[in-house]
């Protein structure tokens, strides 16, 4: 069975940092594409960035380029994502996902609020 | 970017109707490898997302036969043939084939 589990969400001042883990388990990590997704609170989905299988090709949505970097332990199958100098408009929930052109596993997702 | 445009928006269905839901997108959407990469995604009350339909036409394990997707170049369509109170929920677009992949606004299914 797919099991993805975020975690490093939580509380964080504007300007301040994170970092995301996502740790895969139930299908052969290597092989695939992983991408981080977000939810801000009672809106749509905005796809934020996918890794592809060895994190040699990286693609980033506007908002987040030069800010987030996206990564993978290929040798303990996780996903992570560093996000420096976060805004208000970054509070969302944060899924990580199995692919990454029709992506076919979500996680449960961690909740990311930046707020003074 | 490629914009993708969902109508309806909200969709109020009686129970055993049918719906139908538009997806648009601003480029073809078809990949150098073939394939279309375009995704429907439904997302119930309180829970994460999961996928019912991807490359346009082709139902995931566990989805109902009731869904179906179809469609070809920039305009596609989610179909539910006979509505069911578990189907209450918002459902999402996505396309895969360019970069940054891109999700239509989401239709908010609902029961008269």
């Amino acid at each position: 069975e797919v099991q993805l589990v975020e975690s490093g969400g939580g509380l964080v001042q504007p300007g301040g940092s994170l970092r995301l883990s996502c740790a895969a388990s139930g299908f052969t990590f290597t092989r695939y594409w992983m991408t981080w997704v977000r939810q801000a609170p009672g809106k749509g989905l905005e796809w934020v960035a996918s890794i592809n299988v060895d994190g040699s090709e990286k693609y980033y949505v506007d908002s987040v380029k030069g800010r987030f970097t996206i990564s993978r332990d290929n040798a303990k199958n996780s996903l992570h994502l560093q996000m420096n100098s976060l805004r208000a408009e970054d509070s969302a929930v944060y899924y990580c996902l199995v692919g990454a052109y029709g992506p076919d596993y979500w996680g449960q997702g961690t909740l990311v609020t930046v707020s003074s | 970017d490629v914009v993708m445009t969902q109508s309806p928006l909200s969709l109020p269905v009686t129970l055993g109707q049918p719906a139908s839901i538009s997806c648009r997108s601003s480029q073809r959407l078809v990949y150098s490898d073939g394939n279309t990469y375009l995704t429907w995604f439904q997302q119930r009350p309180g829970q994460s997302p999961r996928r019912l339909i991807y490359e346009v036409s082709n139902r995931d394990s566990g989805v109902p036969d009731r869904f179906s997707g179809s469609g070809s170049g920039t305009d596609f369509t989610l179909k539910i043939s006979r509505v069911e109170a578990e189907d209450v929920g918002v459902y999402y677009c996505m396309q895969g084939t360019h970069w940054p992949r891109t999700f239509g606004q989401g239709t908010k299914v609902e029961i008269k």
